[in-house]
């Protein structure tokens, strides 16, 4: 069946300008994920969904993080006025509820801010 | 705070050559301990999960062990197709968040 999709796969931007990264779970998956990954790190966990709410926005660095699943599927990352700092892999991740339930990760997107 | 850390670091191992993985944690509650593969350019690929001190988990050349203070992942016999960077995880009870390692990465040579 079809996996984690995550759209672009590449961007580039320039800094202060806005960028939504998107996100298309496992259907039927409730549970939603977003990491960032630094070039050698591991992915460190931004903020997790279930269902329609954000449960956990705690990983989040600053208020220019944003994040929203309106309908309970689909998930927008917002980020606005972009840094070079901000330059990573965007990880989405869904598992079938929120516990230890296996979570499933997309292919990121690659985030250049120029 | 959670830790993670994955040793070695980089390793280059010759083909058929078995070597192990290791990585530490530090906890408070562990919920689920996780294993990934990630190939250059590519998101994490589930391996294992392991959940209590003691279990095993095999996949072809990889077996995972896990104790109350670390996991081994075992390569044995690797092939080319196995170099990747293998990542270590922790879930812990208060939250759903994975803490990751930096990971091992693994270079199998012809």
């Amino acid at each position: 069946g079809a996996g984690v999709s995550q759209t672009p796969s590449n961007k580039v931007t320039e800094k202060g300008k806005y960028v939504e990264l998107r996100c298309d779970p496992i259907s039927g998956h409730t549970a939603l994920y977003w990491y960032r990954q630094s070039l050698g790190q591991g992915p460190e966990f931004l903020i997790y969904f279930q269902g329609t709410g954000a449960a956990d926005d705690s990983g989040l660095p600053n208020d220019r993080f944003f994040a929203v699943r309106p309908e309970g599927s689909v998930s927008t990352l917002k980020i606005q006025r972009t840094e070079r700092g901000d330059s990573a892999v965007y990880l989405c991740a869904s598992s079938t509820g929120g516990g230890l339930e296996t979570q499933y990760f997309g292919p990121g997107t690659r985030l250049l801010v120029l | 705070e959670d830790q993670v850390t994955q040793s070695p670091e980089a390793l280059r191992l010759q083909e058929g050559e078995s070597s192990s993985l290791n990585c530490s944690y530090t906890v408070s509650g562990l919920r689920g301990l996780f294993w990934y593969r990630q190939d250059p350019g590519k998101g994490p690929e589930f391996l294992f999960t392991l959940y209590s001190a003691g279990e095993e988990k095999e996949k072809e050349r990889l077996k995972a062990t896990l104790t109350k203070k670390e996991s081994f992942l075992h390569i044995t016999a690797p092939k080319p197709e196995d170099s990747a960077t293998y990542l270590c995880a922790v879930q812990v009870e208060r939250n759903n968040r994975l803490a990751f390692g930096k990971g091992n990465q693994v270079v199998v040579i012809p």
